[in-house]
């Protein structure tokens, strides 16, 4: 059964601390994706990576940044956290490519992180 | 730049009840359109897509045809279960990029 791993599903933390947040995929997918699940606002994107060591922006990177080493684990680091952080995180994983079989993103349960 | 654009929720119906929930976006190009359901604690998992244009996807007795005309993509089901309790979310991929735009999602809540 192809999987996506977030290590923790919730996490407590304190203003200012530095948070990681790590995603595990074992379907050799290309590309990962952090996103953050907010009420009313949907899933927006943080930051993905179409390869190791390759990253982009999303649309909300401010306060984040990203680490993939190695293709099959992408890391989502806070920082300094702050309270305005506190989310369901998201990761994901797609194949490259333009194809009708590309697309589709295969999801992880998520981290809950509180940031108090 | 590319946007979904979902009914707000939550819906509430009863078990059997006919359901639509809809879906409309704005993109250049011809994206491919997709939906996911997020069960109570767990992530997203894909319902449906469709690639191109009066393509209909179907799951699980839910279904949505990719209407280029009124750029929608309206999710439906003939009668929904209780388990179909969860949010669904509208997503588009436009040719040339890699990543996927979400809608807000849509909470359904079916009662017995």
């Amino acid at each position: 059964d192809v999987k996506v791993t977030q290590s923790s599903r919730y996490l407590v933390k304190r203003t200012g601390e530095k948070v990681f947040l790590e995603c595990v995929q074992d379907m050799d997918h290309e590309n990962m994706f952090w996103y953050r699940q907010d009420p009313g606002l949907g899933l927006r994107l943080i930051y993905f990576s179409y390869d190791v060591k390759m990253k982009e922006k999303g649309d909300i990177p401010e306060g984040y940044s990203v680490s993939r080493e190695k293709k099959e684990r992408f890391s989502l680091i806070l920082e300094s956290a702050s309270t305005n952080q506190t989310s369901m995180y998201l990761c994901a994983s797609s194949l490259l490519g333009q194809g009708a079989n590309t697309g589709e993103l295969f999801f992880g349960e998520g981290s809950r992180l509180t940031v108090l | 730049g590319d946007s979904v654009t979902q009914m707000e929720g939550p819906v509430t119906l009863s078990e059997e009840a006919f359901l639509t929930i809809n879906c409309t976006y704005t993109a250049t190009g011809y994206p491919s359109l997709f939906w996911y359901v997020q069960y109570p604690g767990e992530g997203l998992q894909l319902l449906l897509k469709a690639t191109k244009a009066d393509d209909k996807g179907s799951n699980k007795g839910f279904e949505a045809t990719y209407r280029k005309e009124t750029t929608s993509f309206h999710l439906e089901k003939g009668s929904v279960q209780v388990s179909d309790s969860a949010v669904y979310f509208c997503a588009l991929k436009n040719t040339g990029f890699q990543k996927l735009v979400f809608g807000t999602g849509t909470r359904l809540l079916v009662s017995p």
